[in-house]
């Protein structure tokens, strides 16, 4: 089974440019999630969807993040402009959705790390 | 909003002994666990879950959740230095339809050879 493919693997930009991630889950899985990991501590979810359906965005800093995920499959994150804080680890990861999100955790892709400088 | 702490480390071990990683959590209600294991500069991978209350086995790992006291742990027994890397304890958040996965801060393990 392939596993979550994110691409580009690092990205360094100059604050107030803009960045897009993207992200393709493993093949079956409705659910797909969009964390942010800042050096040091814990991912933290800022989206995350259900099929093609936001169902969390609450932690998503809407003023300058934005995403998508089209016919529920392939997902992108922008952000536009960029500050230096945002500088960390973009994570994508899936889930079977539903229970099963709950019982099998989900499996992460391999992160974009966001410099800002 | 739940939340799910840990200790920041690093917790060192030398090679060989048990390592003891310990999260607490704020929800009574929650239900389930994870064990997260994150090598640095890579993504978290999934080692472990539990459900119960009581221990599970997996291999060198063990997991053990009390929900009366509010914390889950998990021991690592004959660590090696392929152990060093950091553990985050996550909890399932339940909301309409789906579930998302709440993380601690990650402790930071150093086995010594």
């Amino acid at each position: 089974e392939a596993g979550v493919a994110q691409s580009p693997r690092y990205k360094i930009i100059e604050k107030r440019q803009s960045v897009a991630f993207w992200c393709n889950p493993i093949s079956g899985h409705a659910t797909l999630y969009w964390y942010q990991q800042i050096l040091g501590q814990g991912p933290k979810l800022l989206i995350q969807f259900q099929n093609n359906g936001v169902v969390d965005d609450s932690q998503l800093p809407k003023d300058r993040f934005s995403a998508e995920r089209l016919k529920g499959v392939d997902s992108t994150l922008k952000i536009q402009p960029a500050k230096l804080e945002d500088s960390a680890v973009y994570l994508c990861a899936s889930s079977l959705g539903g229970a099963g999100g709950s019982i099998y955790g989900y499996t992460f892709g391999s992160g974009t790390r966001l410099t800002v400088v | 909003q739940k939340e799910v702490e840990q200790n920041s480390g690093p917790l060192s071990v030398p090679e060989g002994a048990i390592a003891s990683l310990n999260c607490t959590y704020s929800d009574r209600g929650s239900q389930s666990f994870f064990w997260y294991r994150q090598y640095s500069g890579k993504s978290p991978e999934l080692i472990m879950f539990i459900y119960s209350n009581g221990d599970k086995e997996d291999g060198r790992f063990t997991a053990q959740l009390n929900k009366a006291s509010q914390y889950v742990s998990l021991l690592i027994r004959d660590s090696q230095p392929s152990d060093s890397a950091t553990y985050l304890c996550a909890s399932p958040s339940k909301g309409d339809s789906s579930y998302k996965l709440i993380f601690g801060s990650g402790t930071r393990l150093l086995v010594r050879p």
